[in-house]
């Protein structure tokens, strides 16, 4: 089955401590996307990649980082500068950039740092 | 200023019954698109309706409807005959033309999501 897949489901981390966010997409989507989302609200976007070895920021890119060496791999950084890492953190990919272009999302990693 | 505005933080319909999920969205883009998500209590963001600016209908997929008005700039969720299952968060969400650089590059601007819990 296609689809995207972020590991772990649940990660915990003292703070200070970098910790990097796993997601694989089967779809062939050439664009893939970070987002965050804080409880009871929207979601915002860290990073998006259009295109293999390229990435630009989001909203709120502080603190994290990505790299896109592979098609199907987008990895996310939460870095110790980002002041507050705890959140819910989903991962998407959509074919392209244009048309419709709607976005299929993995399950997502709760982060909790103390 | 907000670009999509859901006004309505929870909603409660019977079982059977219809309920619209209000969005708003505001763009100078001519060309744009307007999602809806929902996303269940397992945190996992479901794609449902998908409406483009120069579709002249609104779009439809199943129970759900997009009632697009777009002079008004409401992009309005209808569910047809409710189901427990569709209790969840529902998100707005639109995709403009093109960023302030003149890239098209398909970012979502998601409203802040509306509690829709549907009774027996």
């Amino acid at each position: 089955d296609g689809g995207i897949t972020q590991s772990p489901k649940y990660l915990f981390r003292k703070e200070g401590q970098n910790v990097t966010l796993s997601c694989e997409q089967n779809l062939n989507h050439d664009a893939m996307y970070w987002y965050r989302q804080d409880p009871g609200q929207g979601l915002r976007l860290i990073y998006y990649s259009q295109i293999v070895n390229d990435f630009q920021k989001g909203d709120i890119a502080e603190g994290y980082s990505v790299s896109r060496e592979k098609k199907e791999s987008f990895p996310l950084t939460v870095t110790s500068a980002q002041k507050n890492p705890t959140a819910f953190y989903l991962c998407a990919s959509s074919i392209g950039l244009q048309g419709r272009n709607e976005q299929y999302f993995g399950p997502g990693t709760r982060l909790t740092v103390t | 200023a907000q670009k999509i505005t859901q006004t309505q933080p929870g909603m409660f319909v019977q079982e059977k019954e219809a309920v619209t999920l209000d969005c708003t969205y505001d763009t100078s883009d001519q060309s744009y698109g307007l999602f809806w998500y929902k996303q269940p209590s397992s945190g996992e963001m479901i794609f449902l309706i998908y409406q483009g600016s120069y579709d002249e209908q609104n779009a439809t997929e199943g129970r759900y409807s997009l009632n697009f008005q777009k002079a008004r700039k409401s992009a309005n969720l209808v569910i047809s005959a409710s189901q427990l299952g569709d209790s969840a968060m529902y998100f707005c969400a639109m995709r403009e033309g093109r960023d302030a650089g003149g890239t098209s590059y398909g970012k979502l601007t998601f409203g802040q999501g509306t509690i829709l819990t549907v009774h027996p």
